[in-house]
């Protein structure tokens, strides 16, 4: 079957460090691959997204690269902000026609000054 | 930036009544979805609908559930008869069409049910 998994959270950073999130997936198929942001009191927001192996996502200074022969999606960013601080959730997206998202249980991330 | 909106942004109701979330997705998007949330637990698959019916729906949407899209810009859920596990953060989302088309996200209905 198709499901995500995420590393525990919370992650708790000082501003201006590295940041990993962890993602792996499992899927039969050709799955498209999503972070997708939420913060406090908003719904999701697409962050990246990557559509086949090997494709490198970005935006915000945030990268994932779709990784087929470690199942992995993992995002990072070089230096993170106090405004980052918010939930991330992996999802993917199966192969064929459906086009439901399967999401990993989402990770906090609190940045502090 | 068109987005989806949802009405309302926070819903109490007594068990076994019936509940209708709202939602308005992005003008010209096909595709259209329903997730849930319960408190501390992943986001969830419902149903997604595209040329007015139902494409797909999870075990999750049984018989008490129901979508609709009345009219051009509506896009509905109902819970016919409510229990206390229904309470849960519900998000619409609406796709452009297939292929790698993002879904776009409301900002979500939260719904308590006492």
């Amino acid at each position: 079957g198709n499901s995500v998994t995420q590393m525990e959270g919370p992650v708790t950073l000082s501003e201006e460090a590295f940041l990993t999130i962890n993602c792996t997936y499992t899927a039969t198929g050709y799955p498209s691959l999503f972070w997708y942001v939420q913060y406090p009191g908003e719904g999701l927001q697409l962050l990246l997204k990557a559509t086949k192996a090997d494709d490198k996502g970005s935006n915000k200074g945030f990268e994932a690269t779709y990784r087929k022969e470690t199942t992995s999606f993992h995002l990072e960013k070089g230096s993170v902000q106090v405004s980052d601080s918010a939930v991330y959730f992996c999802a993917l997206r199966p192969g064929g026609n459906t086009g439901k998202l399967i999401f990993g249980q989402g990770t906090t991330l609190q940045v502090k000054p | 930036e068109p987005e989806v909106t949802q009405t309302p942004s926070h819903q109490v109701t007594q068990m076994g009544q019936e509940v209708i979330l709202r939602c308005v997705p992005i003008s010209n998007h096909l595709y259209f979805y329903w997730y849930r949330q319960i408190l501390g637990q992943k986001v969830e698959f419902l149903v997604s609908f595209y040329n007015n019916e139902i494409s797909e729906k999870s075990e999750i949407f049984d018989d008490q559930f129901s979508v609709e899209r009345p009219d051009g810009s509506n896009f509905t859920l109902k819970i016919r008869s409510t229990k206390l596990e229904d309470s849960a953060m519900y998000f619409c989302a609406s796709r452009a069409g297939a292929g790698a088309q993002p879904q776009h996200f409301g900002d979500g209905t939260r719904l308590s049910i006492l």
